[in-house]
Order: structure tokens, then C-alpha cells, then sequence
């Protein structure tokens, strides 16, 4: 009974590199969630996805960053040409839909040196 | 702009006190208040959620109570215990669950033996 799965668990780029974050939602979950937290602050949304849509990405840079839900595999949360102020914990949230609510994964810590 | 305003920012309570944690919303669109647990390298954990057409609900040392003239809602904690001490989130959203979470920024409770 697995639940959300992120990985990987701890990320290190140089800046200027590509980070890619990939998140397997809770078996059933046809909705998947992407936030991010910085520290001692709350977890600020970024995108909504559902299986090869995205629904909602009002949360996410403009630029450099991408998100992917396709039909088979996990979500992806790409983020290219990484600058220091792009590390955080990346988390993912899954749910069923239908009005259920949200589980998250224990997150993507990215370290950008 | 905080859509969603926690306090206190950190809580101290002895083992067997109350732990009341106090959360302010702006967006009288917003019909979902979940409540979130996070322990230090885990992704937050849905506690208890509460709607707007109820203002009370309690799952077993945890109750919400909702003020929806208020604007406000909070969580308790009877009886806490050490293995409680984690920083909690407040959460809201609006087409229920469904809708992305803005959270507050955490209350960081340390509950001392």
C-alpha cells in the first residue's frame, strides 16, 4: 500500500544544470500536485496535473520550468538552467479527485551549488 | 500577498496541556480547510479537514473549530504529548480538496515531558 513515491529523496546541481524531480502518485491517483517549500515557510503551489493535462499552473515560474504528467510513468517537474535561489523542497500531492483530499510525498531536496 | 494567516509562528506546551493553533483566510471563496502534520524530513500529513457548513469537528485529540463570519479557524490539540511535536499547517482552497492548498506559513509546536 505505497504511497506517494518521490525521488530522488536529495538532488546537488551546479547552476546552469538541468534538475529533474519525478513523483509516482498513491495507486488510483489520476491527480497530481507539485509545491514547493523553502525554508521555515509554507508550501507554495506550483502546478496541477492530471494524466497527460495540465489543469492548473498558475504557481509556476514563467520560465525554466516545466511539468509532465504523461499516460505512463510519473509526473516530472523539470527545472533547467538552476540558479541558487531554486533550491528547496520540492513536494508532490496526489488524490483521487472527486472532492477527495490531497496526500504528499516526502519530497525532493535540491541543493544548487 | 498571504492569502492565509498562522499563528503563533512556534508553540511551547507541557505534556497534557491544550495546543490551540490559530489560522485567518481572506478569500471567502475558499470552501476547504485542511490541516496538516509535518515532521522534520517528511512530507506534510493530512490531520483533520472541516467545511464551511459545519463549525466544529473533532477526530480523536484533534478538533477544528470554524468561524466562517470570523474569517477564521483553529486547531486543537487535548492532551498533548511529546511524539506531537512537529510543525503544523493550515490549508485552504477552494473547489474543495480538488482546488490547489495555499497554506500558512507553520506553527512549530514543541510539546515538553
Amino acid at each position: 500500500n505505497a504511497g506517494v513515491m518521490q525521488n530522488p529523496r536529495h538532488l546537488v546541481r551546479r547552476r546552469g544544470q538541468e534538475a529533474r524531480l519525478r513523483c509516482s502518485p498513491m495507486k488510483g491517483h489520476s491527480h497530481v500536485y507539485w509545491y514547493r517549500q523553502l525554508p521555515e515557510e509554507g508550501l507554495k503551489f506550483m502546478v496541477y496535473l492530471q494524466k497527460e493535462n495540465i489543469i492548473d499552473e498558475s504557481g509556476m515560474p514563467k520560465e525554466r520550468f516545466s511539468a509532465e504528467f504523461p499516460k505512463e510513468g510519473p509526473s516530472i517537474l523539470r527545472i533547467q538552467q538552476v540558479v541558487r535561489g531554486d533550491s528547496a523542497a520540492y513536494f508532490c500531492a496526489s488524490s483521487s479527485g472527486g472532492n477527495q483530499p490531497q496526500h504528499f510525498g516526502d519530497g525532493t531536496r535540491l541543493s544548487i551549488l | 500577498q498571504q492569502q492565509v494567516k498562522q499563528s503563533p509562528q512556534s508553540l511551547i506546551v507541557q505534556k497534557g496541556g491544550i495546543s490551540i493553533i490559530n489560522c485567518a483566510y481572506e478569500n471567502t471563496a475558499f470552501d476547504y480547510f485542511p490541516w496538516y502534520q509535518q515532521f522534520p524530513g517528511k512530507g506534510p500529513a493530512l490531520l483533520i479537514a472541516i467545511r464551511p457548513d459545519v463549525s466544529e469537528k473533532k477526530e480523536g485529540r484533534f478538533t477544528i473549530s470554524f468561524n466562517k463570519s470570523a474569517k477564521q479557524f483553529s486547531l486543537h490539540i487535548m492532551d498533548s504529548q511529546p511524539g506531537d511535536s512537529a510543525t503544523y499547517f493550515c490549508a485552504a482552497s477552494m473547489n474543495g480538496s480538488q482546488g490547489n492548498l495555499i497554506f500558512g506559513k507553520g506553527t512549530k509546536l514543541s510539546v515538553k515531558p
